[in-house]
């Protein structure tokens, strides 16, 4: 079990440049999630894959933010123009694939921590 | 109203002592109820995942699930420093998407 991995650990980048994450989930988990997690909160959602399909956007997102999963396994997301208030915790999530029975917990990564200056 | 409602803590109890962790929730759709621990500047990590009422246990570790109160708690028997962490509750409604998340509560366990 290799669990959810996120690269970059780390990253600071001065305000108004663009970033990118990646993302690699559990090999066999069809569902990723990404959040955002600022110190003193939950994770908050930020768009859900079912395996390369978007199906949900947070409408608390800009668009500045994109997020992608080409052929449905790593996925990439995007942040253009970076502004001070982006900076936070970018936590990735894996879900199994439903069988005879749903299942819908989740399964985090390490995250990546973004500092704009 | 707010969906989730979680004391953020601090708690702070002697080694071996029982914890309680508890959330209350207001949306009757909820199904699924999760528990996370959360360690300074890491992921979150599935601690209990529970999809009914009643009592789970694992371990050191009990879930319990009140769903006509809508009222959930993590049980932490024994307690060790290493358990100091943020705890989090996480609910589903069953939709496949986003997870809705308490504040998490703050843990400190003192040799």
């Amino acid at each position: 079990d290799t669990g959810v991995s996120q690269n970059p650990r780390h990253k600071i980048t001065k305000r108004g440049q663009n970033v990118t994450f990646r993302c690699d989930p559990i090999s066999e988990h069809n569902r990723l999630y990404w959040y955002r997690q600022t110190l003193g909160q939950g994770p908050e959602f930020l768009t859900y894959f079912q395996n390369e399909a978007q199906l949900e956007k947070s409408r608390l997102l800009s668009d500045r933010f994109s997020a992608e999963r080409p052929k449905g396994s790593f996925s990439t997301l995007e942040i253009q123009r970076t502004e001070q208030g982006d900076s936070a915790m970018y936590l990735c999530a894996s879900s199994p694939k439903w069988g005879q029975s749903p299942r819908y917990e989740q399964y985090f990564g390490p995250g990546t921590r973004l500092t704009v200056t | 109203q707010k969906e989730v409602e979680q004391d953020p803590g601090p708690l702070s109890v002697p080694e071996g002592a029982i914890v309680s962790l508890n959330c209350t929730y207001s949306n009757s759709a909820f199904q699924y109820f999760m528990w996370y621990r959360q360690y300074s500047r890491k992921g979150p990590e599935l601690l209990m995942y529970t999809y009914s009422s009643g009592n789970k246990e694992d371990g050191r570790f009990t879930a319990q699930v009140d769903k006509s109160s809508k009222y959930i708690s993590l049980f932490i028997r024994d307690s060790q420093p290493s358990d100091s962490a943020t705890y989090l509750c996480a609910f589903n409604a069953g939709n496949n998407r986003k997870l809705i998340w308490g504040l998490g509560t703050s843990l400190a366990v003192n040799p």
